[in-house]
């Protein structure tokens, strides 16, 4: 059974659409995440919910918005895509704050 | 703010040689430090961790000590094999609610 999982794994679109990444865990972890990986495969955290609330947000363009409907899902929409936006997004969870963090297999989103 | 630095690569090693990439970190607290790695196409995979100081973290031949007099966090490995290409990433957290990564490090074993 895959712990984090997150759909799709590939994804290209226009710019100017909008997309979104749907993520699941069935971990039973409290504190979800969306990370970011530019094309110099740099990772930076952009978002974070514990018991769906939102704990963290890096400064991220308000064109992102994460959902959290139950602490097992966080999706994240994006809007307005632009070609900067391309990039590979991980979801992850863990069980709370310090521990381990666990990660999904990576959304790989073009932006054409 | 917390960091990590990380050895700039890309690294490029034969078959059985012995890897080491070079991490160091500044926190303000008693982080708890990861390696992760990422295979070609692939997602992130915890390789080891530790939570302590003087604790060592393993997996796959791999190790790391957690060094708090030298906030090092070195990773080695006695031998490589081609499936160990890969990009490897030092990360810490400070008991709070995210990871920092380093910047990652590319490693290609030759045969």
């Amino acid at each position: 059974d895959t712990a984090v999982s997150q759909t799709p794994k590939y994804l290209v679109t226009q710019m100017g659409n909008d997309k979104s990444i749907k993520c699941e865990q069935n971990l039973g972890h409290d504190t979800m995440y969306w990370y970011k990986q530019d094309s110099k495969k740099f990772l930076k955290i952009m978002f974070s919910y514990n018991n769906k609330e939102l704990i963290i947000n890096e400064t991220v363009p308000n064109r992102f918005s994460p959902k959290s409907p139950d602490k097992a899902h966080l999706n994240l929409h994006i809007n307005s895509l632009e070609l900067g936006d391309s990039a590979v997004y991980f979801c992850a969870s863990s069980p709370g704050a310090g521990n381990t963090i666990y990660f999904g297999e990576g959304s790989w989103l073009t932006v054409v | 703010g917390d960091s990590v630095t990380q050895m700039e690569g890309p690294v490029t090693l034969s078959e059985e040689a012995f890897l080491t990439i070079n991490c160091t970190y500044t926190a303000t607290g008693y982080p708890s430090l990861f390696w992760y790695v990422q295979y070609p196409g692939e997602g992130l995979q915890l390789l080891l961790k530790a939570t302590k100081a003087d604790d060592k973290g393993s997996n796959k031949g791999f190790e790391a000590t957690y060094r708090k007099e030298t906030t090092s966090f070195h990773l080695e490995k006695g031998s490589v094999q081609v499936s160990d290409s890969a990009v490897y990433f030092c990360a810490l957290s400070d008991r709070d609610y995210k990871l920092s990564f380093g910047a990652g490090t590319t490693v290609t074993v030759r045969a």
